[in-house]
């Protein structure tokens, strides 16, 4: 079992919809997540981080975080075509006392115009 | 405008060749992540440094590749000698880590190798 998990996708969605995102992940003592942009052939880009059970809002994008189900979710609303990407998540994984950051292999976003 | 650079951009060469990859992480933050990104294995953590010291290598193939920090403003990846399965585009990430909660990376342009 990988320990960062995401849909590899594509996801379409159309112009203005919502797209949702889903990770889950192995390590139940992982405290802080991540999720990042990328936009083909450019670098990953920080979209937002969440700690806490629940939802983080900024914008249009809304992470949800439920330590208990080990799941991890991105929310984007009002979809633009300048949303399609690549989006990945990024979990620590606690390896002899040491944090190691595991990422999904990424879910395909398209959004139609 | 604080940003992660890495030198150089694109790299070709043939196998066999050594390749030293740079960068130069974002002054003032403690911890450089060196990742290597493939179409198949998506983005994988070869090495990571806090405060300079070497925390983690255990995803990067010992025999052929090195990983230093000389100063806090430089960082470098060798992979001697270089083979064709080494083609990706390597990122240096940099971060400032304060506490248990890990730290948000910041990424730098990468540098895409192709090993011939």
């Amino acid at each position: 079992q990988k320990e960062v998990e995401q849909n590899s996708g594509p996801l379409s969605v159309p112009e203005g919809a919502i797209a949702s995102l889903n990770c889950t992940y192995s390590d139940r003592v992982s405290q802080s997540f991540f999720w990042y942009r990328q936009y083909s052939g450019k670098s990953p880009e920080l979209i937002m981080s969440i700690y806490s059970n629940g939802d983080k809002e900024d914008g249009r994008f809304t992470a949800q975080l439920n330590k208990a189900s080990q799941y991890v979710s991105l929310l984007i609303r009002d979809s633009q075509p300048s949303d399609s990407a690549t989006y990945l998540c990024a979990a620590p994984s606690r390896t002899s006392g040491t944090y190691k950051y595991i990422f999904g292999t990424g879910t395909r976003l398209k959004v139609l115009a | 405008d604080a940003r992660v650079t890495q030198t150089p951009r694109h790299k070709v060469t043939e196998m066999g060749q050594e390749v030293t990859m740079r960068c130069q992480p974002i002054l003032g933050h403690n911890t450089v992540f060196w990742y290597r990104q493939t179409m198949m294995q998506g983005l994988e953590l070869l090495a990571y440094f806090r405060n300079r010291a070497p925390l983690d290598d255990s995803g990067m193939p010992k025999d052929r590749f090195s990983a230093e920090m000389p100063d806090a403003t430089l960082a470098t990846l060798k992979i001697q000698p270089s083979e064709p399965r080494d083609s990706a585009v390597y990122f240096c990430a940099s971060g400032l880590f304060r506490d248990n909660w890990g730290e948000t990376q910041y990424f730098g342009p990468g540098t895409r190798l192709l090993v011939l």
